[in-house]
Order: structure tokens, then sequence, then C-alpha cells
């Protein structure tokens, strides 16, 4: 059972522009989610948090938005850069899932110069 | 600070063969996960080390086992290993765990560059 989704396995955007992912989850328990970023051969590479209290948090050009109603989750990336290819992951936990991170199946972005 | 290491890097094996992996998590932090990404699998939670003690266990056979030493360091093992098994191993750290019912903040997990095993 795919606790956490992303229903975009690509994404193609123009260098400069946003790039908007998404993210949906199930379990109404999850209160802190994280976004990654993986590129080929390497490991995911933190790249923002945000916790259930909170419905944005922002990094320099990256921005987490949370819509707890809606069990949605949506990373933006503004302005796109072509070093911003990559696979990008969400991930979820919950109180009652202890340390256990639940992950999305990966959006594939590629900014295109 | 260095980061999450991970031996080796890569590995072949055959089939019924069993293999052990390494983590070293970055400098002072004492929980260690692991994960299995297959493709169009994401990443799929193994287990998950704290004080040498497995906290937490996904939905795998008991082919897969781990541990985890008093420096914080973990293993996992894969024993009678399957074709199904080629995979990229990830192991992830935090700084302490959060607790089944515990409140945030949530600690991050950082990832290694993760072990490429294939089975032939």
């Amino acid at each position: 059972d795919q606790q956490v989704k992303q229903n975009s396995p690509s994404l193609s955007v123009q260098e400069g522009r946003i790039s908007i992912l998404n993210c949906d989850y199930t379990n109404s328990m999850f209160d802190y989610f994280l976004w990654y970023k993986k590129y080929p051969a390497e490991g995911p590479t933190f790249l923002i948090s945000i916790s259930s209290i909170k419905d944005k948090n922002e990094d320099g050009r990256f921005t987490v938005f949370l819509n707890k109603s809606a069990k949605h989750l949506s990373l933006h990336i503004v302005p796109s850069q072509p070093g911003d290819s990559a696979v990008y992951f969400c991930a979820a936990s919950g109180r009652d899932t202890g340390n256990q991170f639940y992950f999305g199946t990966g959006t594939s972005l590629t900014v295109i110069p | 600070k260095a980061g999450v290491t991970q031996t080796p890097r890569y590995l072949i094996k055959t089939r019924g063969q069993q293999v052990t992996l390494s983590c070293s998590p970055i400098s002072g932090h004492r929980s260690v996960s692991w994960y299995q990404q297959t493709p169009g699998q994401g990443l799929q939670f193994l287990f998950e080390y704290f004080s040498e003690t497995q906290r937490n266990k996904g939905n795998f056979p008991g082919r897969f086992s781990g541990r985890q030493f008093s420096n914080s360091r973990s293993e996992m093992n894969v024993s009678t290993l399957e074709l199904g098994d080629s995979a990229l191993y990830l192991c992830a750290s935090s700084l302490v765990p959060r607790l089944a019912g515990g409140h945030l903040p949530q600690e991050t997990q950082y990832f290694g560059p993760g072990t490429r095993l294939l089975v032939l």
C-alpha cells in the first residue's frame, strides 16, 4: 500500500521558469515531510522539510507547501536551473511510524537550458 | 563533518550467496536506517537501528537482517540471494530516532551514496 504518491513520473521545465513537484499522502497521522533530490549513482540529498504545524517553508529557491486537509504537498523551485535536473522524492513520517519514513516513487525533473 | 559512508559501492553476487553491506553514519548520529531502492518502487524501508537495537522493521523476508555496533556503525546482511534482490541499498543516519508516538521535531535523515547490488 503506497502511502506516499508522486503521480507524475517526469516533468520538463524551461530554465528560469518555476518547477512544481507534487506529492500526495494517505496517512492522516503523517506530520513531518521531507523532499530529497537524487542524482544517478548517488544517495538522496536532503533539500527541505516541513512539519504539520506549518503550511509553508522556504529555503532559497526551494519552497514547500503543505495542505493538510487535502493531504498534499508540493515543492516549488524558482527559478529552475539545469543543475536541478534530478529525481525528486518526497517522504513522510508520523507519530505512529516512529523513525520510519515512507517515500514516493519519485519525479524526474528535467530543466531545459 | 564527513557524511554517511557505505561500503562496498558495487557488488556482484550469484543466486544463493549471501552478502554483507556496511554503513558508517555521520559522526554523532546514533540512528541508522536501511532502504532498498528498485526501479519504479521508490525507497522501501528495511529496518532501523538505535543503540544497537532494531527498533523498526519493514515488510521484508527474514533473509534480510542487520545489526548495529556500539560505535553506531551498522551492517545489513542478505542471505540466499535472489535475482529480485538486485537493487540500490541505501543507508541513512539521524541524530536520534523519533520514538513512536513521539512529538516533533523529527530528525532529518541523511543518506549515504548506496551500495548497488547485482544478483546474477
